[in-house]
């Protein structure tokens, strides 16, 4: 199975700032990654398909890139309802796993 | 709108059993795959069990299977996860998703019902 490794586990950053997130695969998930983000006591948000599409109603800030086995989640200025936990998981092959998350908390 | 509203979640002894239940709305329930996916607290997601559109395929985790069912009625757009053989490990946040029409990956979400086993 193909494992995802977020990084780092929690990342401090200040409101209006660039946060960066990486999610590495074991093995090569060609553009099949999808990015969620979950705030506290809240479920799972789908934010990013295709590794670079944004789903519905996800504002700009957010992007996605990367294929193969190396992925970034950028979030161009962070608001303070971006603070949360990020998620990614490949659907490249079967099963289709999560990373551990990141948790982007304020600096 | 979709909506998925997730319930029968509480508290049970180990060896119990629970039924979870995911009413579905917003959509046409009986062309779409879902999936449970539960978060035991302070970790990740961990997807336990799949079922196609029409119910003749499912999926376990190896952490769940023989103890755990997945089922559907698409005449009332309802999901199930009968949970048997309970145990403390499975404590957990437990959400219904829907997979994309397509892809594997979860486009909507219920809002979770917490399991918890525990004598």
């Amino acid at each position: 199975e193909i494992v995802l490794t977020q990084s780092p586990a929690t990342l401090s950053v200040s409101p209006g700032e660039r946060a960066t997130l990486s999610c590495r695969a074991s093995q090569s998930v060609s553009s099949n990654l999808a990015w969620y983000q979950q705030k506290p006591g809240q479920a799972p948000r789908l934010l990013i398909y295709g590794a670079s599409t944004r789903a519905t109603d996800i504002p700009a800030r957010f992007s996605g890139s990367g294929s193969g086995t190396e992925f970034t989640l950028t979030i161009s200025s962070l608001q303070s309802e971006d603070f949360a936990v990020y998620h990614c998981q490949q659907y490249n092959k079967w099963p289709p796993l999560f990373g551990q998350g990141t948790k982007l908390e304020i600096k | 709108e979709v909506q998925l509203l997730d319930s029968g979640g509480g508290l049970v002894q180990p060896g119990g059993s629970l039924r979870l239940s995911c009413v579905a709305s917003g959509f046409i329930f009986s062309s779409y795959g879902m999936s449970w996916v539960r978060q035991a607290p302070g970790k990740g997601l961990e997807r336990v069990s799949g079922i196609s559109d029409s119910g003749g395929n499912t999926y376990y985790a190896d952490s769940v299977k023989g103890r755990f069912t997945i089922s559907r009625d698409n005449s009332k757009n309802t999901l199930y996860l009968q949970m048997n053989s309970l145990r403390a490990e499975d404590t957990a946040v437990y959400y219904c998703a829907r997979k994309d029409y397509n892809y594997y990956y979860f486009d909507y979400w219920g809002q979770g019902t917490l399991v918890t086993v525990s004598s």
